[in-house]
């Protein structure tokens, strides 16, 4: 069974404490991995798509990774404005269907 | 501005009153989707859509109804909804494979 798990549920961090989020993935095969932020009453914002191991994207201070079981999604120097929950979604090869975790809640304090 | 509109935002209704929640995008995206978010379960993919005519049953289809009469519109229907669709409701649009999607801003239903 297709299945996306994040890890850890909620994070803490001061402001300029890098830190990494997990999310590993059980799929058939990878059509395509999407990592998502979403505030607090908001829809999801997409951040990137990863489509193939070893691929890397990066946007500010956030960059995610992608292997063949698992991505990452590393904060560098988080300020409180990245403060959100942060999702992340898996396309798997055999279907249309859209597959997201629970999530990693983050909270970055001054 | 591209976006994803849904009405309402906040629902309240009773057990068994049929009741439609609308989706429109103004980007002329192929792909559109609905999910329900609900505390330690994360977002669920209700139904999904790859064009006109062409819907296909996510995660958790059960009490749920959808059409794609049009590329822009992609509505959800409750036909008889129970306190246990009470949730967060999304829908979204991409132009293809999910990728970029846009999300909507939410519906907050609460069927008593």
């Amino acid at each position: 069974e297709d299945q996306v798990t994040q890890s850890p549920e909620a994070l803490r961090l001061q402001e300029g404490e890098s830190s990494s989020l997990n999310c590993s993935y059980t799929v058939s095969g990878l059509r395509g991995l999407f990592w998502y932020r979403q505030d607090p009453g908001k829809g999801p914002e997409f951040l990137f798509t990863l489509y193939s191991a070893g691929e890397e994207k990066e946007k500010e201070r956030l960059k995610a990774t992608l292997t063949k079981k698992e991505s990452f999604l590393h904060i560098t120097a988080p300020k409180p404005e990245d403060s959100a929950t942060y999702l992340c979604a898996v396309h798997p090869y055999n279907t249309d269907k859209l597959i997201f975790g629970t999530g990693t809640r983050l909270q970055v304090f001054p | 501005e591209a976006q994803v509109t849904q009405n309402p935002r906040y629902l309240i209704t009773v057990t068994g009153k049929k009741l439609t929640v609308t989706c429109s995008q103004n980007m002329n995206h192929e792909y559109m989707s609905w999910y329900r978010q609900d505390p330690g379960l994360g977002l669920r993919q209700i139904y999904y859509s790859m064009n006109v005519e062409v819907t296909d049953k996510g995660d958790v289809p059960e009490g749920y109804k959808v059409s794609r009469k049009e590329k822009r519109n992609f509505p959800l229907i409750l036909e008889s909804p129970s306190p246990n669709q009470t949730s967060l409701y999304f829908c979204a649009s991409s132009q293809q494979g999910w990728t970029e999607a846009f999300f909507g801003q939410g519906t907050r239903l609460t069927v008593v």
